[in-house]
């Protein structure tokens, strides 16, 4: 069946630590990985695309990785801050015509002071 | 200021009452989406529209219906034959396409409570 998993647990970091979010995908070959943030009670913004053939994106504090291999993005903060604490969804872009999106249940990520 | 707005963002329904949700951008995009978001569940696509006059059923769109009649507009409404309507609705738009044309931007919600 195709699947696509982020840590269900919240992830708890120390300030100032990198934090790192795991997404996996199972039976799916997307051409693009999203990866966005979402507040509590508010919409989900986008942060950082990856293609299928890129190993690594950077942006500012934040770094994608992609491996098409392990089915796996690895989604990093460097000098983690309170204000960073969020939901982090990954969304699968399958390139298909109707241009849909599939999206993870997202990892609650708290910034510990 | 280019965006998209939801309204209202709270809002309270007695059983067997039909509601609308309403779902307004000022991106000039051409597709645009309905999702709901449980509690620890990712986002479930209601429906969706790749240009007016037209829309496609997603994976829940039972209980729901949509209209598309303007580019700017995309009204969801919850009927009484959704038997578990209580949850976060979002409403989002792209561009429509491939790697960055296909980013969503999202509306603030709307948080539905049957009571």
């Amino acid at each position: 069946s195709q699947k696509i998993e982020q840590n269900s647990e919240a992830l708890n970091i120390q300030e100032g630590k990198t934090a790192t979010l795991t997404c996996n995908y199972t039976n799916y070959s997307p051409a693009y990985l999203q990866w966005y943030r979402q507040d509590p009670g508010r919409g989900p913004v986008f942060l950082l695309l990856i293609r299928e053939n890129e190993k690594e994106k950077r942006k500012e504090r934040l770094k994608v990785t992609f491996d098409t291999t392990l089915k796996q993005s690895l989604f990093h903060i460097t000098a983690s801050q309170p204000a960073d604490s969020a939901t982090y969804l990954c969304a699968l872009d399958l390139a298909r015509s109707n241009y849909q999106l599939i999206w993870g249940a997202g990892t609650k990520l708290i910034i510990k002071p | 200021d280019g965006g998209i707005t939801q309204s209202p963002k709270y809002l309270f329904r007695k059983e067997g009452q039909n509601v609308t949700l309403s779902c307004e951008q000022n991106l000039n995009h051409d597709a645009m989406y309905w999702y709901r978001q449980d509690p620890g569940q990712g986002l479930r696509l209601i429906y969706y529209s790749q240009i007016v006059n037209d829309f496609q059923k997603g994976d829940i769109a039972e209980g729901y219906s949509v209209s598309r009649e303007k580019k700017e507009s995309f009204p969801l409404t919850v009927t009484s034959a959704q038997k578990n309507p209580t949850a976060f609705y979002l409403c989002a738009s792209s561009i429509r396409g491939q790697g960055l044309k296909a980013t969503q931007y999202f509306g603030p919600g709307t948080r539905l409570t049957v009571l």
